[in-house]
This record gives structure tokens, C-alpha cells and sequence, in this order.
């Protein structure tokens, strides 16, 4: 079964500076993975999301995820931030289409102005 | 593509009651919807996997009998939460099984309240 950490429960970071949220998962094969965001009493937006192909793959907002396999990783970046973008963060892992998708505990980004 | 609804959106009941909460697939027929519940600063926990036309299957530690899972059409998945108590208190949210083509794969939520 698959499955997905975040090691870092909160990062505050200065708004303008460069951000990484870090994400591990554990799947034997090539698994699908996302990242999706979630504001306080919203619901979850898809910022972006890996099938296959291009390892670099960039989603909304500004944000870009490199999918390491040898590390078994997906991590988010974005090169500035915004204060906007303090919210929570999560990483997912589904195994294959058509298929459930296992979230990791989240990343809670605050953002200081 | 894969637009889905719930509703309603947000709910409170009272203790003892019974709530029961829609999740619509409007742009496409759904055999499989995925149920998850969120509890206040926790992450999305998978909950139930509806099936049309066959019975739920639920997840290690759920109780069928309290989460009714009803897979009614291919359009149509119902979670009633029976004999609610506070400590079912919490975001539940529908999805389908992703694909490539899809933009979105979750359900905007319910936010259920049991007081």
C-alpha cells in the first residue's frame, strides 16, 4: 500500500523569500502524486500534479513540484512568496488511475510580511 | 472535467439526530466515489469507497453501520451520518477516482457540527 510523509508539521517563511515544502512517499511502482492546497474552513484546490513525463512539473499560483524517483520524493517549490499563499499543504499518492488517494499529514505555511 | 457537489455545505445537528449528505458528479458518471473525513488541523482520512450497485467498503476502524454509504445512481452518493455525536463533528468531503483528464478531483466539502 502506498503511503506519503511531510516532515515538516509548520514552516514560516518571509514573504518574497523561496519556499520548499518537503514530501517522501513509499510505492513500489511509479505512483501518481499530488499537491493540493487548503485554506482555513475552504475546501481543497489541486495545484499540481505528476502522471508521468516531465519530472518537473509546474502548477498554479507559481508553483513547481520535481518528482525524484531515486529519492523517492515530490517536493513543492515556488520561488517568492506571497502572504496569500499561507495556508495548509498537502501532498497525495494514489497508486494508479482510476484509483484512492492517500494524503500525507500536511504542511501548515505561514507566511510573514 | 469531473465537477462534483455536495450538499448541503455545511450542517449542524443535534446530538442523537441523523444527517445524511449528497454528493453529486455533475459532468460525468461516477461507479466509484471515495468518502474522506478531515477533523479540525488533521489531515484527510479515507473513510469509505461507494460502489453503484454493491454494497460500501470501509476502511479499518469505521463503523458501517454509523456512516451509511448509499451509491443510489451514477450521478448519486449519499454518506448519512446516523445517531450523530459531537465527536463525529468534522469536513467530510467526496471524490472520484482520479484521471489524467480531470482538473479537479474533490467535492467542495461538508462541514458537519454536532452539538
Amino acid at each position: 500500500a502506498q503511503s506519503v510523509t511531510q516532515p515538516d508539521i509548520h514552516i514560516t517563511v518571509s514573504e518574497g523569500a523561496s519556499l520548499e515544502l518537503r514530501c517522501n512517499y513509499s510505492y513500489g511502482a511509479t505512483p501518481y502524486l499530488f499537491w493540493y492546497v487548503q485554506s482555513p474552513g475552504q475546501g481543497l484546490q489541486l495545484l499540481l500534479k505528476y502522471f508521468s513525463g516531465d519530472t518537473l512539473v509546474q502548477g498554479i499560483k507559481g508553483f513547481e513540484a520535481e518528482f525524484k524517483r531515486s529519492q523517492s520524493s515530490f517536493n513543492l517549490r515556488k520561488p517568492s512568496v506571497h502572504w496569500s499563499d499561507a495556508a495548509e499543504y498537502f501532498c497525495a499518492v494514489g497508486a494508479r488511475s482510476y484509483d484512492k488517494v492517500i494524503f500525507g499529514p500536511g504542511t501548515s505555511l505561514s507566511v510573514i510580511p | 472535467g469531473a465537477v462534483v457537489s455536495q450538499h448541503p455545505s455545511w450542517v449542524i445537528c443535534k446530538s442523537g439526530t441523523s444527517v445524511k449528505i449528497e454528493c453529486r458528479s455533475l459532468d460525468f458518471q461516477a461507479t466509484t466515489m471515495f468518502w474522506y473525513r478531515q477533523f479540525p488541523k488533521q489531515s484527510l482520512m479515507l473513510m469509505a469507497t461507494s460502489n453503484e450497485g454493491s454494497k460500501a467498503t470501509y476502511e479499518q476502524g469505521v463503523e458501517k453501520d454509523k456512516f451509511l454509504i448509499n451509491h443510489a445512481s451514477l450521478t448519486l452518493s449519499t454518506l448519512t451520518v446516523t445517531s450523530a455525536h459531537p465527536e463525529d463533528s468534522s469536513f467530510y468531503i467526496c471524490s472520484p477516482p482520479y484521471k489524467d483528464s480531470y482538473e479537479q478531483y474533490f467535492g467542495p466539502g461538508t462541514r458537519l457540527t454536532v452539538t
